[in-house]
């Protein structure tokens, strides 16, 4: 089956703590991106990548850095957790040609204390 | 600085009626709109992708419209069922990146 995996379903981190979130897709897509899901504040885009190695900021990035060191894999960081990024990250995946169609992952939901 | 409306944020309805939820856009130079469905404290399900040149797409019961020019997009959902309960998103490409801008969603419970 095709499709989008991220490491943790639920994760609970400490302020200051560095947190790794991983995400993988099969699709042998070559866009990738990281967006966090809000109540009242919807679906925001964190970070994206179009290939390796390349990373451009989306409409939130401050607090957050990211890695994609392989085609399959991207990686969100925390650098110094805040309890501000409690949320729910969802990674997704599209191909560059059309349509473009965008699959999701299962998400993360992070609490930090 | 497109942003995406869904109306209503909630949404009732018994068994077996059809309906319909509505998207607004103000920038109507998209890429493309896709409509996904999400269950509570799960990840987002694709439903339906409409590009800029289409009108409409269906895929079973689902009808998705697009009306870029009035900013408009319409999920019609035909003789709806309790397992069609969710939340809808939908989300616009504002290019060709991939990028996505949702709307809030609309919640909707389907009652048996």
């Amino acid at each position: 089956d095709v499709e989008v995996t991220q490491s943790s379903r639920y994760l609970v981190k400490r302020t200051g703590e560095k947190v790794f979130l991983e995400c993988v897709q099969d699709m042998d897509h070559e866009n990738m991106f990281w967006y966090r899901q809000d109540p009242g504040l919807g679906l925001r885009l964190i970070y994206f990548s179009y290939d390796v190695k390349m990373k451009e900021k989306g409409d939130i990035p401050e607090g957050y850095s990211v890695s994609r060191e392989k085609k399959e894999r991207f990686s969100l960081i925390l650098e110094s957790a805040s309890t501000n990024q409690t949320s729910m990250y969802l990674c997704a995946s599209s191909l560059s040609d059309r349509p473009r169609l965008s699959n999701f992952g299962p998400g993360t939901r992070l609490l930090v204390l | 600085k497109q942003e995406v409306t869904q109306i209503p944020a909630a949404l009732s309805v018994p068994e077996g009626e059809n309906l319909v939820l509505n998207c607004s856009f103000t920038d109507s130079a998209i890429y493309n709109l896709q409509w996904f469905r999400q269950d509570p404290g799960k990840g987002l399900t694709s439903l339906l992708l409409i590009q800029s040149s289409q009108r409409e797409q269906t895929s079973g019961r689902l009808n998705a419209s697009l009306d870029k020019s009035s900013g408009r997009s319409t999920l019609y959902i035909a003789a709806s069922q309790p397992g069609d309960s969710a939340t809808y998103l939908c989300a616009v490409g504002p290019g060709n990146t991939g990028k996505l801008i949702f709307g809030q969603g609309t919640t909707l419970q389907v009652k048996p």
